[in-house]
């Protein structure tokens, strides 16, 4: 079945740090990849997304490749900041899991000034 | 954009009471909605999907006789956590599936639930 393995947490970096969180997945077909952020005690909010292979996702400075020779989807930020302080979750739809998202351990991500 | 509404933020219950949480879609029609659990510093854990006028499918090794999931209409879906104990405490989140902006998801803002 599908699955998503992302580096372990927690990640600790100073403002202005640059920022990779590793993801890799295991799906069969052409699944989608998200990154998904949740700030304390919320939900999750889609920070960006990759439907096909070789797509970037961007946005608010965060970008990940979908690389499908390495079932890769790494978030890379070139310049943190305190307010991207959150638990950051890898997912992916499709595969054996239909409509259903499989999700990522997730990573919280400290960010000090 | 697309939002999901899901209250109460938090509540506080006695063990063996029940507790209903709901979640709207306010501006979309949700297809599907999904429920998950989430405990502290760990990932989400799918609980049930729940399609408009139809019963829920549950995950396996969640109790439906305990978590109840309705969903009446196109933009509400309940879960009722029934004679809630403390092992229950957890966060809840919805998560409603956006037929008209390309089957994309949308989550609500949780429930934190406390059983004392």
């Amino acid at each position: 079945g599908n699955s998503v393995t992302q580096m372990e947490g927690p990640v600790t970096l100073s403002e202005e740090a640059f920022l990779t969180i590793n993801c890799t997945y295991t799906a069969t077909g052409y699944p989608s990849l998200f990154w998904y952020v949740q700030y304390p005690g919320e939900g999750l909010q889609l920070l960006l997304k990759a439907t096909k292979a070789d797509d970037k996702g961007s946005n608010k400075g965060f970008e990940a490749t979908y690389r499908k020779e390495t079932t890769s989807f790494h978030l890379e930020k070139g310049s943190v900041q305190v307010s991207d302080s959150a638990v950051y979750f890898c997912a992916l739809l499709g595969g054996t899991s239909g409509s259903r998202l499989t999700f990522g351990e997730g990573t919280q991500l400290t960010v000090n000034p | 954009g697309a939002v999901v509404s899901q209250h109460p933020s938090w509540v506080i219950c006695k063990s063996g009471t029940s507790v209903k949480i709901e979640c709207r879609s306010l501006d979309f029609q949700a297809t599907t909605m999904f429920w998950y659990r989430q405990f502290p510093k760990q990932s989400l854990m799918l609980m049930a999907t729940s399609n408009e006028g139809s019963k829920a499918t549950y995950e396996q090794g969640v109790e439906k006789d305990k978590f109840l999931i309705n969903h009446a209409s196109l933009t509400l879906s309940t879960l009722t956590v029934t004679s809630a104990h403390p092992e229950d405490s957890s966060f809840y989140i919805c998560s409603a599936r956006n037929r008209d902006r390309g089957y994309g998801y949308t989550f609500g803002s949780g429930t934190r639930l406390t059983v004392v």
